[in-house]
């Protein structure tokens, strides 16, 4: 069973500071996504890792891909309100079943 | 239309009674996916639709029947459901055999079951 687990569940942070969020999984996958979730509304896709080692930036978001660590990373920089939302990881178990994580929630304080 | 649609946006409905949530996606996918989000638990997959097969049931209780009668439409037809059922149900779709296999969701149904 693929389990997809995602540290810290809730962060707190001010503007302007920089914060990684982690996301372990516990099978082999080289593919994962990070989506993004404002309250009340659906998922927005941010990131789409497909390789070991592939990085992807997007404004003040930057995502990583370790395959052999099973391990993705999204670091945010200078962090701003407007980022304040809940962070998905989700990997990709086979075919088109994604399985995803519990979530990280971010605040971002003035 | 752009994207995945879903209606209704909000529905309350009794134990008894019987309803249906509607899907549609405009992307030109050929993979529909059911997930249902409670508060305080992961996503959970409950169905998943490739070329208008149905090819997960992720152990989900028959009192949700999902139908799919062509690529672009998902149905979720309800049925004496439960309090617990109450939750946001998310469609999505994606394009099997794409190797990328991204999701794009909808906004979502927000159910009350009283």
């Amino acid at each position: 069973e693929l389990k997809v687990e995602q540290n810290p569940l809730f962060l707190s942070m001010q503007e302007g500071k920089n914060y990684t969020i982690y996301c372990n999984y516990s099978t082999t996958s080289d593919r994962l996504y990070w989506y993004r979730q404002d309250p009340g509304k659906s998922l927005e896709s941010l990131f789409v890792l497909l390789s070991n080692g592939a990085v992807k930036q997007e404004g003040r978001l930057m995502a990583s891909l370790d395959t052999k660590a099973r391990l993705s990373t999204l670091h945010i920089t200078a962090a701003v309100h407007d980022l304040s939302a809940t962070y998905f990881c989700a990997v990709i178990l086979y075919g088109n079943k994604l399985v995803f994580g519990a979530g990280t929630i971010l605040r971002v304080k003035s | 239309e752009t994207g995945v649609t879903q209606t209704p946006r909000h529905l309350v409905m009794g134990m008894t009674n019987k309803k249906s949530l509607k899907c549609e996606q405009h992307l030109g996918h050929n993979a529909m996916y059911w997930y249902k989000q409670s508060a305080k638990k992961p996503l959970e997959l409950m169905f998943v639709y490739s070329l208008e097969e149905r090819v997960e049931n992720n152990s989900v209780p028959s009192r949700f029947s999902p139908e799919c009668p062509n690529s672009s439409h998902l149905f979720l037809h309800l049925h004496t459901l439960q309090p617990e059922d109450s939750a946001l149900y998310l469609c999505a779709s994606s394009q099997a055999f794409s190797g990328i296999y991204e999701q794009y969701f909808g906004p979502g149904t927000r159910l009350t079951v009283t």
